[in-house]
């Protein structure tokens, strides 16, 4: 099965700087990467995926970026803003597979 | 995008009750569903997969005597948590994706947070 790496776990940014999270997976036939992000308490929100025949892909703040070579894709938040303190989960779901692994998620807290 | 909507959004019950979630997709069919348990500062962990009309796929180390999954309906899946404990506390959240496809959002259910007294 798909095995998920998130790193880092938590991760501490004064507002405006940029945050980044990176994962990496383990089957090569992964082809769909989407980031979740989770206020507490409450259900995960998808902000943003890629799949595997884009290198990048950006929407205003936020973006991701994969390599499949290196089989890693990354989060990348710029001015960030305290409302993007949260906790945000990567997944490589498995082609012809339904069910969807999450990383260990990553802490963000954005220091007014 | 698709709604799932899940029920109740907290439950307190004694040890050795059952308690029951509910789980629905209210403006697409969901063929599958996916129970996920949630402690606290950690990640969602997968238990078990919901398929309509045929038995729950469990992960490892779940028990399915414990964790009863019912998916009876294309709109709707159940999980029950049988004499409950208070190792069993925590936040049990479901997932349902609309297409068809495997590259497709994964849209999650509110949440339920269980508390075992």
């Amino acid at each position: 099965g798909e095995n998920v790496e998130q790193h880092p776990s938590t991760l501490s940014v004064q507002e405006g700087d940029s945050a980044v999270i990176k994962c990496t997976y383990s089957d090569s036939a992964s082809n769909y990467f989407p980031w979740y992000k989770q206020e507490l308490g409450k259900r995960p929100q998808l902000i943003i995926d890629i799949r595997s025949n884009v290198g990048e892909k950006k929407d205003q703040r936020i973006a991701v970026t994969l390599n499949k070579t290196a089989k890693h894709f990354s989060l990348h938040i710029t001015e960030t803003q305290p409302e993007d303190s949260a906790v945000y989960f990567c997944a490589a779901p498995l082609p012809g597979y339904q069910k969807v692994t999450f990383g260990t998620g990553t802490k963000l807290q954005v220091i007014p | 995008g698709a709604v799932v909507s899940q029920h109740p959004s907290w439950v307190i019950c004694k040890s050795g009750t059952s308690v029951k979630i509910e789980c629905r997709s209210l403006d697409f069919q969901a063929t599958t569903m996916f129970w996920y348990r949630q402690f606290p500062k950690q990640s969602l962990m997968l238990m078990a997969t919901s398929n309509e009309g045929s038995k729950a796929t469990y992960e490892q180390g779940v028990e399915k005597d414990k964790f009863l999954i019912n998916h009876a309906s294309l709109t709707l899946s159940t999980l029950t948590v049988t004499s409950a404990h208070p190792e069993d506390s925590s936040f049990y959240i479901c997932s349902a994706r609309s297409g068809q496809g495997m590259n497709t959002e994964a849209f999650f259910g509110q949440g339920t947070r269980l508390t075992v007294v």
